[in-house]
């Protein structure tokens, strides 16, 4: 079954350290997103890839970074500059940039500095 | 720009009761709405979207959405709550502009349903 697979589930981080949430999808989906999700806050979108070695800064980028080397994968590094990193982090897709063709979402990463 | 507001964090209904979670938009361009429904640490899964065809939306579940224009609402309704729609919804909005778009998330609204 095609979808988007999102790991680890759950993942603790000490204070100063970077860590990369994984997301790979197999949906031959061209676009790709992460997004934060905080209690009470909706979801936030942090970067966008509409291709391959290409990505865009979204609402919330600061002390995250990205990489789109594959189109199946999109990586997200929480880097130690991001100074409330707790949050659960989604993964999206799309078959085009654009939500008017509607998105996958991964089950999620939750993020927890320890 | 463009943004949604969910008027209601949080809604309580009994089993077999009708469910009404609402969400007004707004936006400079002709909107594509969407309804996403999560479950408790889970991805979202897309409930129904209004891309500017017919303004009453059916989708999974037994859902269903009325866009109107003129109250720039897109509220969410059910028949008769069932146990399993237990869940956060998100309205989502997103401009037909015709180049680089994305979507905005409401704040979500918290179903809670009671037997």
């Amino acid at each position: 079954d095609g979808g988007i697979t999102q790991s680890p589930k759950y993942l603790f981080r000490k204070e100063g350290q970077n860590v990369t949430l994984s997301c790979e999808q197999n949906l031959n989906h061209d676009a790709m997103y992460w997004y934060r999700q905080d209690p009470g806050q909706g979801l936030r979108l942090i970067y966008y890839s509409q291709i391959v070695n290409d990505f865009q800064k979204g609402d919330i980028a600061e002390g995250y970074s990205v990489s789109r080397e594959k189109k199946e994968s999109f990586p997200l590094t929480v880097t130690s500059a991001q100074k409330n990193p707790t949050a659960f982090y989604l993964c999206a897709s799309s078959s085009v940039f654009g939500a008017n063709y509607g998105y996958t979402f991964g089950s999620g990463t939750r993020l927890t500095v320890v | 720009a463009q943004s949604v507001t969910q008027l209601d964090s949080h809604v309580s209904v009994s089993e077999g009761t009708p469910v009404l979670l609402r969400c007004n938009y707004s936006s400079s361009y002709s909107p594509s709405l969407f309804w996403y429904v999560q479950h408790p640490n889970k991805g979202l899964q897309l409930l129904l979207k209004y891309t500017s065809a017919a303004t009453l939306v059916k989708g999974i579940n037994g859902f269903e959405a009325e866009f109107k224009k003129s109250e720039t609402s897109f509220h969410l309704t059910k028949p008769s709550a069932h146990m399993s729609d237990a869940a956060e919804y998100f309205c989502v909005v997103s401009q037909n502009t015709g180049t680089a778009s994305k979507l905005t998330f409401g704040t979500g609204t918290r179903l809670q349903v009671t037997l």
